[in-house]
């Protein structure tokens, strides 16, 4: 089945740094990658929409100059958290959907954010 | 889905017994519809789907139903085993979007 693999599941950071968040499409093409973010206890809620190769549309109350989304290729996208701040401490967890159209989404493993 | 809570409703049952998750959705537009499986720490992993113009799908111990007239959506789980402790989360997506949206979630606690 597709798989959709996220580096790293963990990262620790200090208040101010930066940190990128990889998320690849390891058997299919994914035109269309997602970013979640969930806090504990919570549902998922979308941050933005990426197609490969054209901008990120970002959900209202998203900055999208704090998380960087880039999608340059078919199979990787990246999400950059800039000057993180530990409110930015969350579990971040991507999803891509394939040249099938409305095909189920597949999630990675998710990544936890911890800034201190 | 609506996702409105800061917390998650607990669903408790025994094992062997029958788990009956529900889930109550708010776009009338919405014409396909996802039940995921999340366990701690890890990302959402795809139960069954189901498309809007069905109210029934069966898989392997798992029977998702949709009743469009009330916007609601159920996750029916036969035999409940312990490995199927869990927060199961449901989602839709609205048509001419690509994106999901989640549901608050239930989480699903199985005693042995």
């Amino acid at each position: 089945g597709a798989v959709v693999s996220q580096h790293p599941s963990r990262v620790i950071c200090k208040s101010g740094t930066s940190v990128k968040i990889e998320c690849r499409s390891l058997d299919f093409q994914a035109t269309t990658m997602f970013w979640y973010r969930q806090f504990p206890k919570q549902s998922l809620m979308l941050m933005a929409t990426s197609n490969e190769g054209s901008k990120a549309t970002y959900e209202q109350g998203v900055e999208k100059d704090k998380f960087l989304i880039n999608h340059a290729s078919l199979t990787l996208s990246t999400l950059t958290v800039t000057s993180a701040h530990p409110e930015d401490s969350s579990f971040y967890i991507c999803s891509a959907s394939g040249t099938g159209g409305d095909s189920p989404l597949h999630f990675g493993n998710g990544t936890r954010l911890t800034v201190t | 889905g609506e996702s409105v809570g800061l917390h998650l409703p607990t669903l408790s049952v025994q094992e062997g017994d029958n788990s009956i998750i529900n889930c109550a959705y708010s776009n009338s537009a919405s014409d396909y519809f996802i039940w995921y499986k999340q366990e701690s720490g890890k990302g959402p992993q795809f139960i069954i789907d189901i498309r809007s113009n069905m109210d029934k799908r069966q898989g392997q111990r798992v029977t998702v139903l949709l009743n469009k007239t009330v916007k609601h959506l159920s996750l029916q789980i036969a035999a409940t085993q312990p490995g199927d402790s869990a927060v199961y989360f449901c989602a839709d997506l609205p048509l001419g979007r690509r994106a999901l949206t989640f549901g608050s979630g239930t989480r699903l606690q199985v005693q042995p």
